[in-house]
């Protein structure tokens, strides 16, 4: 089954210990992307991948980290979590050029800084 | 900067329509879609329209965009509590295809 499958679902953390959030898909899609969540604001992109190595900020990048190794994992590290990152984050992939597919997303990581 | 407007809050009954309107800013984007959330969940993708088109039609899914206005509608016919989500409106931007998304809009279907 084609998706992109975050982990863990749930988390919560203390401030300042490092975590990362992982991501992978299984549709070679060139292009990903983590969001997150608040109430009121929406989805707002922190950063995207364009392919392997390439990486770049989105929206609101302060605090998070990511990396691209290899085409199907895009994980999203916190060095030194703090309670304003508490959220609920989605990781998103799509085709490149797929402008008419959108973007596929993962079940979401529901992340609680204390 | 991009800003993407949704009312927050829709109620229905079951069997009726339900138009979810969307008002945007970016006069640069090239698909605009939409995209459904239910609780606990990831975002679904349900439907787009591509920017030179007025209506899309997709079974119980109609879209209507007015470049102009730089408006968008999603009309769901004969509306069913499984329906009952976040509905979000997402233009998309340049060759990355970025998605910027309103705030949602809750669409409660009352039974």
């Amino acid at each position: 089954e084609a998706q992109v499958t975050q982990n863990p679902r749930y988390l919560i953390t203390v401030t300042g210990k490092k975590l990362t959030v992982t991501c992978s898909q299984n549709m070679n899609h060139e292009y990903m992307s983590w969001y997150r969540q608040d109430p009121g604001l929406g989805l707002r992109q922190i950063y995207y991948s364009m392919n392997v190595e390439v990486t770049d900020k989105g929206d609101v990048p302060e605090g998070y980290k990511v990396s691209r190794k290899e085409k199907r994992n895009f994980p999203l590290i916190l060095e030194s979590p703090s309670p304003n990152q508490t959220s609920l984050y989605f990781c998103a992939s799509s085709t490149r050029g797929g402008q008419g597919f959108g973007y596929t997303f993962g079940s979401g990581t529901r992340l609680t800084v204390v | 900067g991009e800003d993407v407007e949704q009312s927050l809050f829709l109620s229905v009954r079951e069997g009726d329509s339900s138009v979810i309107n969307c008002t945007y800013t970016d006069s640069s984007s090239t698909y605009l879609y939409w995209y459904k959330q239910e609780p606990g969940a990831g975002l679904q993708l349900l439907t787009y329209i591509f920017s030179n088109m007025d209506m899309k039609q997709d079974q119980r899914l109609t879209v209507l965009l007015n470049k102009k206005d730089k408006h968008l509608s999603l009309r769901i016919a004969d509306t069913q509590t499984g329906d009952s989500a976040i509905y979000f409106c997402a233009p998309s931007r340049g060759a990355t295809n970025k998605l910027i998304f309103g705030t949602g809009t809750l669409l409660a279907v009352q039974p």
